[in-house]
């Protein structure tokens, strides 16, 4: 079955420390990965998308993912966190059966303390 | 930039009435989706579109429907509304074979009381 694990609920970092988020999949196939932020009360945005080629993937507010199709993972990272940065972060897969459809995980809580 | 707007930020709504959640993209995409937020349940998908008139369901529409008249409109309408129906409730839409992400809307959070 087809499925992708974000298995923290929550993340805590302290301002300007590194940061990672993690994230694990299971699809057939190649992987369409993408990671989005939602704040407080709003809708979800785009912040990067891996497909394929190089493997450290770069994205909106200086985030960045790293795709391991070995460990089938693909962490959000960020070199020094912002406490502008707290918010929720969802991982997702695309569909190998509906190319349309996104597989989301459960989404990762990050509170970037000052 | 595309934009999906969604009509309403928040609304409230009583037990048993029918309500409509408008969503409106502009930017000409064909597949159009609403999903409903629960937290630690994530985004579950309810009903999607990909063409006009068409609908499919998702992994939630039991007491929902949908409707898609014109490309660009996609409604979500709870027949009769239930407290259990509370929630977040996502409008997104993408182009093509979806390689390029879901756009979403701001999110309408309905209380039904």
């Amino acid at each position: 079955a087809q499925s992708v694990a974000q298995p923290e609920d929550q993340v805590n970092v302290a301002e300007g420390n590194p940061l990672t988020v993690k994230c694990t999949y299971s699809v057939s196939g190649n992987p369409y990965l993408f990671w989005y932020v939602q704040y407080p009360n709003r809708g979800l945005q785009f912040l990067l998308k891996y497909i394929t080629g190089d493997n450290l993937v770069k994205g909106s507010y200086g985030f960045e993912a790293e795709f391991n199709k070995s460990q089938t993972s693909f962490h959000l990272k960020k070199p020094s966190a912002l406490v502008s940065d707290s918010a929720l972060y969802f991982c997702a897969v695309r569909d190998a059966g509906n190319n349309r459809k996104l597989i989301w995980g459960l989404g990762t809580s990050l509170a970037v303390n000052p | 930039d595309v934009k999906v707007t969604q009509s309403s930020r928040y609304l409230v709504k009583r037990t048993g009435e029918k309500v409509f959640l408008e969503c409106v993209q502009d930017m000409d995409h064909e597949n159009m989706f609403w999903y409903r937020q629960d937290p630690g349940l994530g985004l579950r998908l309810i009903y999607f579109s990909y063409d006009v008139k068409m609908k499919e369901k998702g992994d939630i529409p039991e007491g929902y429907s949908v409707s898609r008249e014109k490309k660009e409109r996609f409604s979500l309408i709870l027949e009769s509304a239930s407290t259990n129906q509370t929630s977040m409730y996502l409008c997104a839409s993408i182009i093509g074979q979806g390689a390029e992400g879901y756009t979403f809307g701001s999110g309408t959070r309905l209380t039904v009381v």
